[in-house]
């Protein structure tokens, strides 16, 4: 089946700087992988997901990127907000299995 | 807010019992995926349900079963309950079948067992 690795576990940026996340998948098969958000004891919230016929997606300050033949992917958050401080969680879809595949996340960490 | 519903928020119960878990998927949504998420195991597929019918299963227990309702609602159903089984449990809902497409979750329920 699918498996999805994610890093780091544990990112601390400062306020204003950029954060990158980076998850790789091993089923070629697979087409869909979205990031969730997800804050302490919340509900994990779709931010942003690109398709394999997609190189690079961008929503204002956050960015993901697809190398089909390297079969990884990152999350990219420019100007680090306070607000941002959250789990993130890569995943995949499409492949054998039906359901989403995710990484273990990322707790992103941005220091005032 | 994802449109999507769980209940209830919390539930806590005792070994060897039975629980059932409700979700209800955003308006126009037909299929229902229910994942289970541990500090260990992290977020886990369990099992898909598409316009009533189960269409996928992925690390689900025997001792847990599911069903969608002609509503669409949908239970989840976990018997025999076992310490390791203490988890928040999440639905998504999507308009699609297959994971290719968006998945919005509900806010989910934290299941203790003691």
């Amino acid at each position: 089946g699918e498996n999805v690795e994610q890093h780091p576990s544990t990112l601390s940026v400062q306020e204003g700087d950029s954060a990158v996340i980076k998850c790789t998948y091993s089923d070629s098969a697979s087409n869909y992988f979205p990031w969730y958000k997800q804050e302490l004891g919340k509900r994990p919230q779709l931010i942003i997901d690109i398709r394999s016929n997609v190189g690079e997606k961008k929503d204002q300050r956050i960015a993901v990127t697809l190398n089909k033949t390297a079969k990884h992917f990152s999350l990219h958050i420019t100007e680090t907000q306070p607000e941002d401080s959250a789990v993130y969680f890569c995943a995949a879809g499409g492949g054998g299995a039906d359901g989403l595949t995710f990484g273990k996340g990322t707790h992103l960490i941005i220091q005032p | 807010d994802s449109g999507v519903t769980q209940t209830p928020k919390h539930l806590i119960t005792a070994t060897g019992q039975r629980v059932t878990l409700r979700c209800s998927p955003r308006s126009g949504d037909l299929s229902v995926y229910w994942y289970q998420q541990s500090l260990d195991q992290g977020l886990q597929f369990l099992i898909q349900y598409y316009n009533g019918e189960e269409r996928a299963k992925g690390n689900i227990l025997e001792r847990f079963s599911a069903q969608q309702f002609p509503d669409l609602h949908s239970e989840l159903n976990l018997s025999s309950l076992e310490l390791g089984d203490s988890a928040l449990y999440f639905c998504a809902s999507s308009p699609h079948t297959g994971a290719s497409y968006e998945q919005y979750f509900g806010p989910g329920t934290r299941l203790t067992v003691t």
